[in-house]
């Protein structure tokens, strides 16, 4: 078990540029949720996935915002045109929904700097 | 809607130490879960102990202990026998159970802790 993984950890790019993010979840996993993290706050929910079906959009999740699962296995989180207050943690989790365990597991982050 | 309130921005403690971070969590839904993340400055969230709203004994996981009183809406995470390692951001998460939302995490603002000598 290799844990959840993410690509890249860092990410410095533009304003107006688009950016992409991968997350591979732990094998098995079928729900993977991504988060958006800013400085001295918690994580916030932005969207996960059951399986391939995307079934819950934060209102965080602006239109530029899109994310995919198109296997059921990684998933991908594109910005559009981004903005300064874009720049945050973009943290990806996974859990499998088997049994009474509920907790997430989650990866090392992308750290995105807008500039 | 939930909220998490975690109202220690900083905490410090000796080594050896036993310390207790609070955190206070507000629902109308009977079924959630409550959880303790630790997150070191090198950013990655590490699951510590979970507590279902039904369970009827405190959660524990090695030295670590989730004092939970349902009456208060409180889950204090207990941390015995502190060590260095054990510096790092503390967040305390809960996650509706049943009702549909598909068990995603509320955060609250996270507690640092420091381990000292």
């Amino acid at each position: 078990d290799t844990g959840v993984s993410q690509d890249p950890r860092h990410k410095i790019t533009k304003r107006g540029q688009n950016v992409t993010f991968r997350c591979d979840p732990i094998s098995e996993h079928n729900r993977l949720y991504w988060y958006r993290q800013t400085l001295g706050q918690g994580p916030e929910f932005l969207t996960y996935f059951q399986n391939e079906a995307q079934l819950e959009k934060s209102r965080l999740l602006s239109d530029r915002f899109s994310a995919e699962r198109p296997k059921g296995s990684f998933s991908t989180l594109e910005i559009q045109r981004t903005e300064q207050g874009d720049s945050a943690m973009y943290l990806c989790a996974s859990r499998e929904t088997s049994g009474n365990s509920y907790e997430q597991y989650f990866g090392p982050g992308t750290r995105l700097t807008v500039t | 809607a939930q909220k998490i309130t975690q109202t220690q921005p900083g905490m410090f403690v000796q080594e050896k130490e036993a310390v207790t971070l609070d955190c206070t969590y507000d629902t109308s839904d009977p079924s959630y879960g409550l959880f303790w993340y630790k997150q070191p400055s090198s950013g990655e969230m590490i699951f510590l102990i979970y507590q279902g709203s039904y369970d009827q004994q405190n959660a524990t996981e090695g030295r670590y202990s989730l004092n939970f009183q349902k009456a208060r809406k409180s889950a204090n995470l207990v941390i015995s026998a502190s060590q260095l390692g054990d510096s790092a951001m503390y967040f305390c998460a809960m996650s509706l159970i049943l009702t549909g939302g598909g068990n995603k995490l509320t955060f609250g603002t996270g507690t640092q802790l420091k381990v000292e000598l």
